[in-house]
């Protein structure tokens, strides 16, 4: 299967623990996203890489989130000191440039 | 601002019955795509669609058929004879340009609709 893959896919933490999502794109695809979706409402942008530079941040992005793509193909979403609010399904996706995105299943993160 | 309204939260149909999805979308870009995504209860974001702005033209795919109207900012999508499998929560979604990324684009999305299709 050559589809956008995240790991894990399910999370569960207590309060104030870190917490580090991996994503592994579509292997000829430079661009990924990260994006949180909530119970009932459509996902919210976080960020985006163009190959290994993070061009953009959306204000969602507290100080204690935080991406990398080292080498331009994998990438990873760290949140430092987990709060309740941080609960959500956290999508990672990857496109070529000017075409669709494909997604990832998710990883869905508890905070308890 | 760039924005998606799916005004239907939740449809109720049964098998075989055609169903319609609105999507009404506001933008300053001249050039931007449109997008249907479907979301099955295992979570993966299934991409169904996408739409050029200068591309009118209405798209049938087996079942699937989607009704793009510039004039009403409107991109409506259309189940005929629907079936179980169907039953997904279904997104709309419109590109926007990236910050300081050329033609690079991130998605806006509706808040979904909820389509449960009985036996």
């Amino acid at each position: 299967d050559t589809g956008v893959s995240q790991n894990p896919r399910h999370k569960i933490t207590k309060r104030g623990q870190n917490v580090t999502f991996r994503c592994d794109p579509i292997s000829e695809h430079n661009r990924l996203y990260w994006y949180r979706q909530t119970l009932g409402q459509g996902p919210e942008f976080l960020t985006y890489f163009q190959n290994e530079a993070q061009l953009e941040k959306s204000r969602l992005l507290s100080d204690r989130f935080s991406a990398e793509r080292p080498k331009g193909s994998f990438s990873t979403l760290e949140i430092q000191r987990t709060e309740q609010g941080d609960s959500a399904m956290y999508l990672c996706a990857s496109s070529q440039q000017g075409a669709e995105a494909f997604f990832g299943q998710g990883t869905r993160l508890t905070v308890v | 601002a760039q924005k998606v309204t799916q005004a239907q939260t939740e449809i109720s149909v049964v098998e075989k019955e055609d169903v319609t999805l609105d999507c009404v979308y506001e933008t300053r870009d001249t050039t931007y795509y449109l997008f249907w995504y479907k979301q099955p209860p295992s979570g993966e974001l299934v991409f169904l669609i996408r739409r050029n702005s200068f591309d009118e033209q209405n798209e049938i795919s087996g079942r699937y058929s989607w009704n793009f109207q510039k004039s009403t900012s409107s991109f409506n999508f259309t189940i005929t004879a629907s079936q179980v499998v169907d039953s997904a929560v279904y997104f709309c979604a419109l590109s926007e340009a990236l910050k300081n990324a050329g033609n690079n684009r991130k998605l806006i999305w509706g808040l979904g609709t909820s389509l449960a299709v009985n036996p």
